[in-house]
């Protein structure tokens, strides 16, 4: 079945990065975007940006360029977000979500990852 | 960027009950509108595509319409496992852009 698997909960002090992973599994990579939102603790969700896992390209929200970078790595069907230079503010679970249609940009996302809490402590 | 306001921001009905949530896109956003559903510690999850579009294995008692700038979502008769919190999302534009959510109570 299609799934993504994230990977573990961080623990970052302010003006460290942080990375998360997203690995696919039961589908074509390369055949679908992949999406990074996220969540501040009680708020809504907020969109980063996403990545083509074919070619590498990505676009990221205004809000994130400068200190977001998303990558992936095809021989492991994995994706990754690095933000840098966090802040109190970064805390939040960070989620990636595919596009459920092939070869689109946009759509709904299904499926999601299950998140990863990044907390930010002095 | 697109701004998404939805409403109400929460709400309190009792089972059987229908209801409906509303969504509004600051500019002309075509039928590029996504429903999803978040319960409590749980990623969300993709109710209705494309402003009307049910998603494959949900539930026919989800149901969305709208285009242009007005949407809406509605549970016709609403069950126990329905409780969450419901976003609506637009990706006619970057950024993407959310709702703010309506949490969905049993009265």
């Amino acid at each position: 079945q299609v799934q993504l698997v994230q990977s573990g909960a961080e623990v970052k002090k302010p003006g460290a990065s942080v990375q998360v992973s997203c690995k696919a599994s039961g589908y074509t990579f390369t055949a679908y975007y992949m999406h990074w939102v996220r969540q501040a603790p009680g708020q809504g969700l907020e969109w980063m940006g996403w990545i083509n896992p074919k070619s590498g390209g990505t676009n990221y929200a205004q809000k994130f360029k400068g200190r977001v970078t998303m990558t992936r790595d095809t021989s492991i069907t994995t994706v990754y977000m690095e933000l840098s230079r966090l802040r109190s503010a970064d805390a939040a679970m960070y989620y990636c979500a595919r596009v459920y249609s092939a070869s689109v940009v946009g759509g709904g996302f299904d499926p999601w990852g299950q998140g990863t809490l990044v907390t930010i402590s002095s | 960027d697109i701004q998404m306001t939805q409403s109400p921001s929460s709400l309190s009905a009792s089972v059987g009950d229908r209801v409906t949530i509303t969504c509004q896109a600051s500019q002309d956003i075509s039928k590029y509108l996504n429903w999803y559903q978040q319960k409590p510690g749980k990623a969300p999850k993709l109710l209705i595509y494309d402003a009307s579009n049910l998603e494959t294995g949900v539930p026919s008692r989800f149901s969305g319409s709208g285009s242009g700038t007005d949407f809406t979502f509605t549970i016709s008769s609403l069950q126990p496992e329905d409780i969450a919190t419901y976003y609506c999302q637009q990706y006619d534009n970057v950024p993407l852009t959310f709702g703010g959510g309506t949490k969905v109570e049993i009265k």
